[in-house]
């Protein structure tokens, strides 16, 4: 089965740094999912990648797919305290057939951004 | 325009009590599954359905059933709650568009559900 290994478990930082959250399958990817989700709600949608070295942004988060699609980099810059959450990576497998109806998650990872 | 909409949103259990969980959405998406989150587990499939009358099984389905008798509505049943059983329940969403991945999924707030 698809395994999703996030980093780092969590994440303090301070208002206005940068930081980066990891995600890894030990497989190939046909996608790759981004959300986040505020504590008791929720998971809010923030973008797809579907192609090796795709990047896309939403606000101030960019994510990245690399070339094997295996690995996907979710940045912030300039974190302000509306970022914080839990932000968890889900994927769709290689064989997944063209349909996202299974997709599965990783364990998250909580950000925390002091003010 | 209410998205996805879950209820209850706590409940206590006992051992072997049963119990439905809702779900209703009003954006007449034909995809509709549940998940559950786990501290340490992250989210888990454990149904899911690409229109009315059709479901299949997710990662844990056992212990629970569903059907899809409406686009609107899935609920989630819970014949003999057991303790493993609690956890935070997550109804999802999504246009059936086969071919097309680029959606993502709108959650309901979720259901904190405590089995003792």
């Amino acid at each position: 089965s698809q395994e999703l290994e996030q980093s780092p478990q969590s994440l303090i930082v301070q208002e206005g740094k940068n930081l980066t959250i990891n995600c890894t399958s030990s497989k190939t990817l046909y996608g790759l999912y981004w959300y986040k989700q505020k504590y008791g709600e929720g998971l809010i949608f923030l973008m797809m990648l579907q192609k090796g070295g795709e990047e896309k942004s939403h606000e101030k988060i960019t994510a990245k797919l690399d070339e094997k699609k295996q690995q996907s980099s979710l940045h912030i810059t300039a974190s302000q305290p509306s970022h914080a959450g839990i932000y968890l990576c889900g994927a769709l497998p290689s064989n997944s057939g063209g349909s996202n109806y299974k997709l599965t998650f990783g364990k998250g990872t909580l950000l925390t951004v002091n003010p | 325009n209410a998205g996805v909409t879950q209820t209850p949103k706590f409940q206590v259990l006992k051992t072997g009590q049963s119990m439905t969980l809702q779900c209703a959405q009003d954006m007449n998406h034909e995809y509709m599954s549940w998940y559950r989150q786990d501290p340490g587990m992250g989210l888990r499939l454990i149904h899911y359905s690409v229109g009315a009358g059709i479901t299949d099984q997710g990662e844990v389905p056992n212990g629970y059933n569903v059907s899809r008798s409406t686009t609107e509505d899935f609920p989630l049943r819970l014949l003999s709650a057991a303790p493993s059983q609690t956890s935070v329940y997550f109804c999802a969403t999504q246009p059936n568009l086969p071919g097309q991945t680029n959606y993502g999924y709108t959650f309901g707030s979720g259901t904190r559900l405590t089995v003792v």
